[in-house]
């Protein structure tokens, strides 16, 4: 079983519905972040938490809201849907340190009709 | 966040010596330099991470420069399991501690 797991793997909705993405972990790591790809870009962080009651924003967090359910859940939210957030997105987690080594998830794609 | 400056694409052979630039102009004494990459249709992974001096792992090697405003990946013999993109990017080490990416090289290795 992977370390990081996230679901739903592929998800298409239509433009206005809820949407959540969950990502669950068993390496035991504090620390969790959501990522979101583009096309044939980099990876821009959305939210990012250093415990269960830690939470904080990134680069880009407009429309998207996260709950620290556990340590070991971390999930994000699409309050209403628009295309624009059509992407590959990640969650990661990472132990305590400075060496920050993230273990990603294999990603969940979501396509915004 | 320090920026960090790659090259859009490189292209090399398998079996051959990789090095792969990364420019961080603006980087600060605390911040730690980072590679990760991404093969394709995966999550990134960690490749290596240094602070000033230069590191070696099983994956790669780090070359940092002695001013710190730029360094280098090295793969010491590409094979085509290494063609993916790679990321370099600067940790605060004294600071909010998240990893932010930029766009990254894209490394076609030949056969």
């Amino acid at each position: 079983d992977a370390d990081v797991t996230q679901t739903p793997r592929n998800r298409i909705t239509k433009t206005g519905k809820r949407i959540m993405l969950e990502c669950s972990q068993t390496k035991g790591h504090d620390r969790m972040y959501w990522y979101r790809q583009d096309p044939g870009l980099g990876l821009r962080l959305i939210y990012y938490s250093f415990d269960v009651k830690d939470i904080n924003k990134g680069e880009i967090s407009d429309g998207y809201s996260v709950s620290r359910q556990a340590q070991a859940k971390f999930s994000l939210s699409l309050e209403s849907a628009i295309p624009n957030q059509t992407a590959l997105y990640f969650c990661a987690t990472s132990d305590w340190g400075i060496t920050g080594e993230l273990f990603f998830g294999e990603g969940s794609r979501l396509t915004v009709l | 966040d320090a920026k960090t400056t790659q090259p859009n694409s490189m292209e090399s052979n398998e079996e051959e010596p990789v090095h792969l630039p990364c420019n961080h102009s603006t980087i600060s004494g605390t911040d730690y330099i980072h590679w990760y990459r991404q093969l394709p249709s995966q999550g990134p992974e960690y490749v290596i991470h240094g602070l000033t001096s230069n590191v070696n792992n099983r994956m790669a090697s780090l070359a940092i420069a002695e001013d710190r405003k730029s360094s280098t990946l090295i793969l010491h013999r590409a094979t085509l399991r290494d063609a993916a993109v790679y990321y370099c990017i600067l940790m605060d080490g004294g600071g909010a501690q998240k990893l932010v990416f930029g766009q990254g090289t894209r490394l076609t290795i030949n056969p």
